[in-house]
């Protein structure tokens, strides 16, 4: 059964620090990992997805890395803004289509 | 093309009452995910509904709850005989067969009181 993990569970910055955020797995055996971020009170949005296949992906200030076989994946913020301030969750796909197993999520606080 | 739909946003039940949660898949999808995001937890995995069929329903409680996406109209999850725990938000993806990826609605906050 696969377990995705989510280290720190909170974390406090300032702002324009560059910051990393950890997300490791038990299983694997993936097809993919996403980063998505959950404003309070709100849905989810997708930020990054990286394949099996794939080392990692870029978007803007966003990088995310992954290490299949040692069963891990980073997401570094560069620079960060109050406007990042969200919870962060990593989740992994199985197969295509199959669902998606999250992690417990990094609560992010960036202050001015 | 609209995103996921959920209604309704907020419902209050007492405990012993019914929950109806409703999700509507973007257009062209035809795989619905429900998930459950309790208090200070990350979402776990519930059903995963194709139309008219249930492939995976692992994660669903075995009592009290059901789901269904019928051929026409939403896919409707069902709480019946709520109670407390049952207090969560809960969250539908829609995707297309197959997809890498999956798109989720705003979610149903349910407080049961």
């Amino acid at each position: 059964k696969q377990e995705v993990t989510q280290i720190p569970a909170a974390l406090s910055v300032p702002e324009g620090e560059n910051l990393v955020l950890n997300c490791s797995f038990t299983d694997s055996a993936i097809y993919n990992l996403q980063w998505f971020r959950q404003d309070p009170g709100k849905g989810l949005t997708s930020l990054l997805l990286i394949q099996s296949s794939q080392r990692e992906q870029t978007s803007g200030r966003l990088n995310a890395s992954l290490d299949k076989s040692s069963g891990r994946s980073t997401l570094y913020i560069a620079a960060s803004q109050p406007g990042d301030s969200a919870t962060y969750l990593c989740a992994v796909m199985r197969n295509a289509g199959n669902m998606l197993t999250f992690g417990g999520g990094t609560r992010l606080m960036v202050k001015p | 093309n609209a995103g996921v739909m959920q209604n309704p946003r907020h419902l209050v039940r007492r405990r012993g009452q019914e929950a109806r949660l409703r999700c509507s898949p973007m257009k062209g999808h035809s795989h619905v995910y429900w998930y459950r995001q309790l208090p200070e937890e990350g979402l776990k995995f519930m059903v995963y509904l194709q139309k008219e069929n249930i492939i995976d329903e692992s994660g669903m409680p075995k009592e009290r709850f059901s789901a269904e996406f019928p051929k026409e109209g939403p896919s409707i999850l069902r709480i019946q005989q709520v109670v407390r725990g049952d207090s969560a938000a809960y969250f539908c993806a829609s995707s297309p067969a197959g997809a890498e990826t999956q798109y989720f609605g705003p979610g149903t906050r349910l407080l049961v009181l």
